[in-house]
């Protein structure tokens, strides 16, 4: 099983209230892990992979981090979140190059 | 221009029709992916390709490397159908997946 869990599926916080997603993942050890976010009426765009533990790149400069303190845990954080932080956020594995995805179910951010 | 390019933007059939989504891009690719996004946000993966034509049930995908085109044909559709379906680039660079917009369907009984 590729199993993928991520929580919670939607959150409210306020403007400059911190975050915390969780992303835990099953099956094979050593998967490539990814944060995605889907704005309002926009497509889905990479905001951080990870290939081991502590190995974390970031495609898009913002308000938020991640970190992959085990080999199957992968968290999204920020300090202050910001209104356009707002969003869909999924989380996704690989076990490598020209193996399939698994999706989270995702994880609705609404910042108010 | 986006690097991943899929047209229609919004397609509404009959129940039954014959249905085709177009997907161009134009980075180097190890696979194409075809995703289907349900209303609550959830994302499945439906196909991935690196050549010729794969099957699954009434969902037929295609590509063509040369073209740097790849299509999804859902045949005798359904109402169950509707969803937005994304199309995906997984670049030879890493497995990174540069994604289309996606095409909303809809099908009307």
């Amino acid at each position: 099983s590729q199993t993928i869990h991520q929580w919670p599926a939607t959150l409210v916080q306020p403007v400059g209230s911190p975050l915390s997603l969780e992303c835990t993942v099953e099956g094979t050890s050593n998967p490539n892990l990814y944060w995605y976010r889907q704005a309002a009426g926009r497509g889905l765009q990479l905001l951080f992979y990870s290939v081991g533990i502590g190995q974390i790149s970031s495609e898009v400069p913002q308000n938020l981090s991640a970190s992959r303190p085990q080999d199957r845990q992968f968290i999204l954080s920020s300090k202050k979140l910001l209104l356009s932080d707002s969003g869909f956020y999924l989380c996704a594995r690989t076990t490598g190059r020209n193996y399939g995805y698994t999706f989270g179910s995702g994880t609705r951010l609404t910042v108010v | 221009k986006n690097e991943v390019e899929q047209s229609p933007q919004n397609l509404t059939a009959q129940e039954g029709e014959f249905i085709t989504i177009n997907c161009s891009y134009s980075v180097g690719i190890s696979a194409l992916h075809w995703l289907q996004q349900h209303p609550g946000g959830g994302i499945v993966s439906l196909f991935m390709l690196s050549s010729g034509k794969k099957k699954h049930g009434r969902l037929i995908a295609t590509i063509n490397i040369q073209e740097k085109h790849s299509s999804l044909h859902i045949t005798a559709s359904h109402p169950r159908d509707s969803a937005v379906y994304i199309c995906a680039a997984e670049e030879t660079s890493g497995s990174r997946l540069t994604f289309g917009e996606g095409t909303q369907l809809t099908v009307n009984p």
